[in-house]
């Protein structure tokens, strides 16, 4: 069965400053990838997802993620972040034996100082 | 184009009470359907996922059920409230098709049991 890790449950950074939001996940066959984020008082809008294909994917509003097969890893990275991106992050895996079982991660809450 | 309606959007709930939250997908036909809870500090839970009607996939043993008697409507009940039920709960629905992996929020329903 797949499960999701996300190791950081706060991170606080400055504006400006870049940012990398950790994710992992267990699986024994291959995977979809997903981040998720939440705006306060707002539901979950897609960020990105990973199908297959190159291994780099970007987002909406500068986010972008790269898949590691090797570390089963998929980060969630920003060069420089706003104080709008302050939200939760969520990251979700589905693995292709059962890609309409979609597991989330236990969030990550991104705070912006100016 | 497609929305997705749950309802109510509150409700308290005495200990031992029935519970039956309702959510109706339009606009799209053979949708995925989910529910998950959302609790501070653990993410979305997956609780039920549904591929077509009466196909019901629990993931995780509690005091809750689901059901699906229509192409589009998934309801969440319980016979018997407990404390632990509290908390935030999502419906969600994808497509099933390639390219459908998105997932798509219903606005929550906020469950006190008191």
């Amino acid at each position: 069965a797949q499960s999701v890790t996300q190791l950081d449950s706060q991170v606080p950074v400055f504006e400006e400053a870049p940012v990398e939001l950790r994710c992992n996940y267990s699986s024994s066959v291959s995977v979809y990838l997903f981040w998720y984020v939440q705006y306060p008082n707002q539901g979950l809008q897609l960020l990105l997802k990973y199908l297959s294909g190159s291994t780099l994917v970007k987002g909406i509003n500068g986010f972008e993620a790269e898949f590691n097969k090797s570390q089963t890893s998929f980060h969630l990275r920003k060069p420089s972040v706003h104080i709008s991106d302050t939200a939760e992050y969520f990251c979700a895996v589905s693995d292709l034996s059962s890609a309409s079982k979609i597991i989330f991660g236990s969030g990550t809450r991104l705070s912006i100082r100016p | 184009s497609q929305t997705i309606h749950q309802w109510p959007a509150t409700l308290v709930q005495p200990v031992g009470s029935p519970l039956s939250l309702e959510c109706t997908v339009e606009g799209t036909s053979n949708p995925n359907l989910y529910w998950y809870r959302q609790a501070a500090g653990r993410g979305l839970q997956l609780l039920f996922y549904s591929v077509g009607i009466g196909q019901i996939s629990s993931e995780v043993p509690q005091n809750l059920s689901a059901s699906r008697p229509q192409d589009r409507q998934f309801i969440l009940s319980s016979k018997k409230l407990l404390l632990s039920d509290s908390g935030f709960y999502l419906c969600a629905w994808r497509g099933q098709g390639a390219g459908d992996e998105k997932l798509f929020f219903g606005s929550g329903t906020q469950l006190s049991v008191l």
